[in-house]
């Protein structure tokens, strides 16, 4: 049971473009989400996150929206560099499940030049 | 300010054999949480140490035991080792609380022959 779920494998965009990773789950208890990067052979690093009594939270180039009615939630990195090509997961935690978090696939970001 | 460590980086054994990994947590945090991420997937939450005893337990057999020291320091044991058993173990520490961001560290990568 796939309780975080991210249906694309790869995202390709170009430097300074916008880049939209997506993020669905059917859990309802879940109600803190976040995003991690991770580079091979390094720990995920965390990147941003979002309380269900909000819809969006932004830093910097990273802006997370959470829409709960669709159990879905977005990470769009403007603009987008070279650097940011790493693997993206999102992960969800709740009150039920303490502290734990469940983690989506991960999708893989390539920023070309 | 030091992060979550991890020791050893990487770790080769044989089926039947026993594995230990360690972990120091971030400076001020109190709860280790231990994770596996196979190949191409996200990674699955195996259990959690606060005040020295297990808090929580994700799907994992009872092979997979752990132990968290005065110094909120963690170790992950792991017996009779399958092949199935080679991943990459990541340690995350936090306060533990609900909606504490979890940081990570750089993981042990085991490879089971």
């Amino acid at each position: 049971d796939q309780q975080v779920k991210q249906n694309s494998p790869s995202l390709s965009v170009q430097e300074g473009r916008i880049s939209i990773l997506n993020c669905d789950y059917t859990n309802s208890m879940f109600d803190y989400f976040l995003w991690y990067k991770k580079y091979p052979a390094e720990g995920p690093t965390f990147l941003i996150s979002i309380s269900s009594i909000k819809d969006k939270n932004e830093d910097g180039r990273f802006t997370v929206f959470l829409n709960k009615s669709a159990k879905h939630l977005s990470l769009h990195i403007v603009p987008s560099q070279p650097g940011d090509s790493a693997v993206y997961f999102c992960a969800a935690s709740g009150e039920t499940s303490g502290s734990r978090l469940t983690f989506g696939e991960g999708t893989q970001l390539t920023v070309n030049p | 300010d030091a992060g979550v460590t991890q020791s050893p980086t990487h770790l080769i054994k044989t089926r039947g054999q026993q594995v230990t990994l360690r972990c120091s947590p971030k400076s001020g945090h109190d709860t280790v949480s231990w994770y596996q991420q196979a190949l191409g997937q996200g990674p699955q939450f195996i259990f959690q140490y606060y005040e020295e005893e297990e808090r929580q337990r994700g799907n994992f057999p009872d092979r997979f035991s752990g132990h968290q020291f005065p110094n909120y320091s963690s170790e992950l044991n792991v017996n009779a080792l399958l092949l199935g058993d080679s991943a990459l173990y990541l340690c995350a520490s936090s306060h533990g609380g609900a909606q504490e961001t979890q940081y990570f560290g750089p993981g042990t990568r085991l490879l089971v022959l």
